[in-house]
């Protein structure tokens, strides 16, 4: 089975500060990992995600997160926060047998000016 | 664009009623899901559905049944709502491939039972 640990429920920042939501996960078999984010009073959208090759994936509107197998870490970040980035973000983990996700408890992120 | 829709973003219903919620997709996908989102526990799948009649349970199903008799409506229903199903019930469809792996979300109902 797996699970996936959001350590951090809330990260307020400052606008132009940057940022990292980390996210660690456990599996016994191998997994892909993703980032979803939800803006106030929306549904879920895929942020990113990592299935294969190159560890270090990106987003269009500049996250950028790292799969670290050997630290089981997916953490998100991001050099430069806008107010607009403020929502919550969900962690999630799907073992390569099934269409199944597994959500962590979700981080909120709040961008003060 | 993929497009899931659900019937009502606010639903307000009494303890005991049988309790309908409505999930429709666009984009021919052949698996559907349902979660329900809670403050401090993220998103509980409840149901998924590999294609037509075809269901199997998630990590919370007790209390909810669901039902897909059409490939692109996927329904869950509450026998009989009790006050700790008040949540937010997220549906998602994806397809098969495996390749994108990217499930799509509508944008929520927020179920009040009193």
């Amino acid at each position: 089975a797996q699970s996936v640990t959001q350590l951090d429920s809330q990260v307020p920042v400052f606008e132009e500060a940057p940022v990292e939501l980390r996210c660690n996960y456990s599996s016994s078999v191998s997994v892909y990992l993703f980032w979803y984010v939800q803006y106030p009073n929306q549904g879920l959208q895929l942020l990113l995600k990592y299935l294969s090759g190159s560890t270090l994936v990106e987003s269009i509107n500049g996250f950028e997160a790292e799969f670290n197998k050997s630290q089981t870490s997916f953490h998100l970040r991001k050099p430069s926060v806008h107010i607009s980035d403020t929502a919550e973000y969900f962690c999630a983990v799907s073992a390569h047998n099934t269409d199944k996700l597994i959500f962590g408890t979700g981080t909120r992120l709040q961008v003060f000016p | 664009d993929v497009k899931v829709t659900q019937s009502s973003r606010y639903l307000v219903k009494r303890t005991g009623e049988k309790v309908f919620l409505e999930c429709v997709q666009d984009m021919d996908h052949e698996n559907m899901f349902w979660y329900r989102q809670d403050p401090g526990l993220g998103l509980r799948l409840i149901y998924f559905s590999y294609d037509v009649k075809m269901k199997e349970k998630g990590d919370i199903p007790e209390g909810y049944s669901v039902s897909r008799e059409k490939k692109e409506r996927f329904s869950l229903i509450l026998e009989s709502a009790s006050t700790n199903q008040t949540s937010m019930y997220l549906c998602a469809s994806s397809p098969p491939d495996r390749i994108n792996y990217e499930q799509y979300f509508g944008p929520g109902t927020r179920l009040t039972v009193t």
